[in-house]
């Protein structure tokens, strides 16, 4: 079945500096992918999408580019901020187009 | 606008008492979901309607009845509940094979 891996937390940084949180998948076809965000107390939002291969989803300067050859989804962004503190979570939509497929989660802690 | 909205944001229960969440969108989406999630974890996948019937329950145990009265509406009505179901539950939507939206939760405290 589909399975979505991510590199495990906490991600500890200071402001400004760069951030990669790695994502890759194992899934038949070709998945939709997604990163969420989640603020401490709050659901899940899209951060950003990316629906057939070497689309690069861009949203609040992260980006993740879809690579198929290598069944990943890296996120990054250049310069992080303390608002940027969240929960990160890598996932695809398969085949039956109405599931979601959740990696682990990635905390991400900012310091000023 | 892509809005889900979820009530109430907290709710405290007896685990002998009756009580619903309630979930609402006004997107046109035709899927909706309900996901339940522990703390430190993904969300787990709960229920799916499509076109306001059931058409996926992940093996769900029966105190959690889910109900879609129309396209834009989804309950879940909460029954006889054990601490360990404390969880937050999140209602989603989409329309068919697109991307899922997620609601801010409710968070629900069994007592």
């Amino acid at each position: 079945g589909d399975s979505v891996t991510q590199m495990e937390g906490p991600v500890t940084l200071s402001e400004e500096a760069f951030l990669t949180i790695n994502c890759t998948y194992t899934a038949t076809g070709y998945p939709s992918l997604f990163w969420y965000v989640q603020y401490p107390g709050e659901g899940l939002q899209l951060l950003l999408k990316a629906t057939k291969a070497d689309d690069k989803g861009s949203n609040k300067g992260f980006e993740a580019t879809y690579r198929k050859e290598t069944t990943s989804f890296h996120l990054e962004k250049g310069s992080v901020q303390v608002s940027d503190s969240a929960v990160y979570f890598c996932a695809l939509n398969g085949n039956a187009g109405n599931m979601l497929t959740f990696g682990g989660g990635t905390r991400l802690m900012v310091k000023p | 606008d892509t809005e889900v909205t979820q009530t109430p944001k907290h709710l405290v229960m007896g685990m002998t008492n009756k009580k619903s969440l309630k979930c609402e969108q006004h997107m046109g989406h035709r899927a909706m979901y309900w996901y339940k999630q522990k703390a430190k974890k993904p969300p787990e996948l709960m229920f799916v309607y499509s076109y306001e019937k059931l058409s996926i329950n992940e093996s769900v145990p029966s105190r959690f009845s889910p109900e879609c009265p129309n396209s834009s509406l989804l309950n879940l009505h909460l029954h006889a509940l054990q601490p360990e179901d404390s969880a937050l539950y999140l209602c989603a939507s989409s329309q068919a094979g697109n991307t899922i939206y997620f609601g801010e939760g409710s968070w629900l405290t069994v007592v």
